[in-house]
């Protein structure tokens, strides 16, 4: 079936640094891909998403591309915040799915230091 | 738009107690999901509604799991004879229409069985 692997964390960095967390999925058919955020104690937020290959998805700095040939949706930010401190969820939906459930992967932890 | 609201945030119970979870999704949104949550792990699919009609429970939805529906309004889950494994944060969220439009998560519900 469809999967979803994320680099593994923690990654941590100090403020001003470039992120990269590398996303690699797995899919039949043409899915949509995702990447949600996830603060302490709180529920999923939708950071950014991507429709169809060569699509680039951006909000609050953070892009992704997504990249039908390597099956990949890296997501980048030039200079973090320590407010960016998170986990990090890709997600694709299952293209051929009629109930469009989202497949994520395991989550990768940021902490950002001053 | 208040977003989705899930009903209580936390939850002790004893293990074989039944335990019943409430989501409230956006109003105008009509399909509806359940996921749950292991500490260090991505959310999993578990059930989808789309108004009333239930399309789809995932294996990971044993007989001791129940998610209804009615009016195509609120959800709810319920989970007869907790166990230890069902410790997890249960996230409901909804959508409206096409895959791409996003989804909405609420904040969970934490569910702990002592």
């Amino acid at each position: 079936g469809d999967s979803v692997t994320q680099m593994e964390g923690p990654v941590t960095l100090s403020e001003e640094a470039f992120l990269t967390i590398n996303c690699t999925y797995t899919a039949t058919g043409y899915p949509s891909l995702f990447w949600y955020v996830q603060y302490p104690g709180e529920g999923l937020q939708l950071l950014l998403k991507a429709t169809k290959a060569d699509d680039k998805g951006s909000n609050k700095g953070f892009e992704a591309t997504y990249r039908k040939e390597t099956t990949s949706f890296h997501l980048e930010k030039g200079s973090v915040q320590v407010s960016d401190s998170a986990v990090y969820f890709c997600a694709l939906s299952e293209g051929g799915s009629n109930t469009g459930k989202l497949i994520f992967g395991q989550g990768t932890t940021l902490q950002v230091k001053p | 738009d208040t977003g989705v609201s899930q009903d209580p945030r936390h939850k002790i119970t004893k293990r074989g107690q039944n335990v019943t979870f409430r989501c409230d999704p956006i109003s105008e949104h009509n399909r509806l999901y359940w996921y749950r949550q292991t500490l260090g792990q991505g959310p999993e699919f578990l059930t989808y509604f789309q108004n009333e009609a239930q399309l789809e429970k995932s294996r990971l939805l044993s007989d001791r799991f129940s998610a209804e529906r009615p009016k195509g309004s609120f959800s709810t889950l319920e989970i007869q004879r907790t166990e230890q494994g069902d410790s997890a944060m249960y996230l409901c969220a909804s959508r409206k229409g096409q895959v791409a439009d996003g989804y909405t998560f609420g904040s969970g519900t934490r569910l702990t069985v002592v």
